[in-house]
């Protein structure tokens, strides 16, 4: 499968709990965005890639969430001290410069606060 | 108010039905726009891709731009219970951008 791959699916976690995603874009795609996804709502963007530079974070992003993308092809994003609010899907994209923005989506990580 | 709007219906029909999907958006700076399909708990599936306004048609699926309305649709023909999920639509300025979503539209196609 050449598609877009995220690690974990589902992740449940305690409040105040440190936990990392990971996110597999596909292959020779330089672009790679975080979105999430709460219930009955649409993705919101929060931060974006191009090659290894983060070069735009929403105001969602807080100073607890932190993404890297170190080589420029995986990406990895942390959040420390987990709220309850923090619970929802997070979303991995990728596209090619010059793809015409088609941003293709991988399958989501769940994340539960409890 | 959203950037962009779009009602999240649920929206139930019979098999064979001519489906209209529709949103709205204010900023007059989006070029590009596009329609995703999202089954439960899984991640969105890109449908349709559309610069600027037009139509295009691809099988059962159309997508309509509107740039003067600032009004997109999506239409499924003959459509189907395994068309039943939430349609997304998104849509951005262009360049790298990131997309904006509508909050997505629940679809039920009934047998």
């Amino acid at each position: 499968d050449t598609g877009v791959s995220q690690d974990p699916r589902h992740k449940i976690t305690k409040r105040g709990q440190n936990v990392t995603f990971r996110c597999d874009p596909i292959s020779e795609h330089n672009r790679l965005y975080w979105y999430r996804q709460t219930l009955g709502q649409g993705p919101e963007f929060l931060t974006y890639f191009q090659n290894e530079a983060q070069l735009e974070k929403s105001r969602l992003l807080s100073d607890r969430f932190s993404a890297e993308r170190p080589k420029g092809s995986f990406s990895t994003l942390e959040i420390q001290r987990t709220e309850q609010g923090d619970s929802a899907m997070y979303l991995c994209a990728s596209s090619l410069k010059g793809g015409g923005d088609t941003q293709y989506f991988g399958p989501g990580t769940r994340l539960t606060v409890l | 108010q959203k950037e962009v709007e779009q009602d999240p219906g649920p929206l139930s029909v019979p098999e064979g039905a001519i489906v209209s999907l529709n949103c709205t958006y204010s900023n007059s700076a989006f070029q590009y726009f596009m329609w995703y399909r999202q089954y439960s708990r899984k991640g969105p599936e890109l449908l349709m891709y559309t610069y600027s306004s037009g139509n295009k048609e691809d099988g059962r699926f159309t997508a309509q731009v509107d740039k003067s309305s600032k009004y997109i649709s999506l239409f499924i023909r003959d459509s189907q219970p395994s068309d039943s999920a939430t349609y997304l639509c998104a849509m951005g300025p262009g360049g790298y951008n990131k997309l904006i979503f509508g909050a997505g539209t629940r679809l039920a196609v009934h047998p």
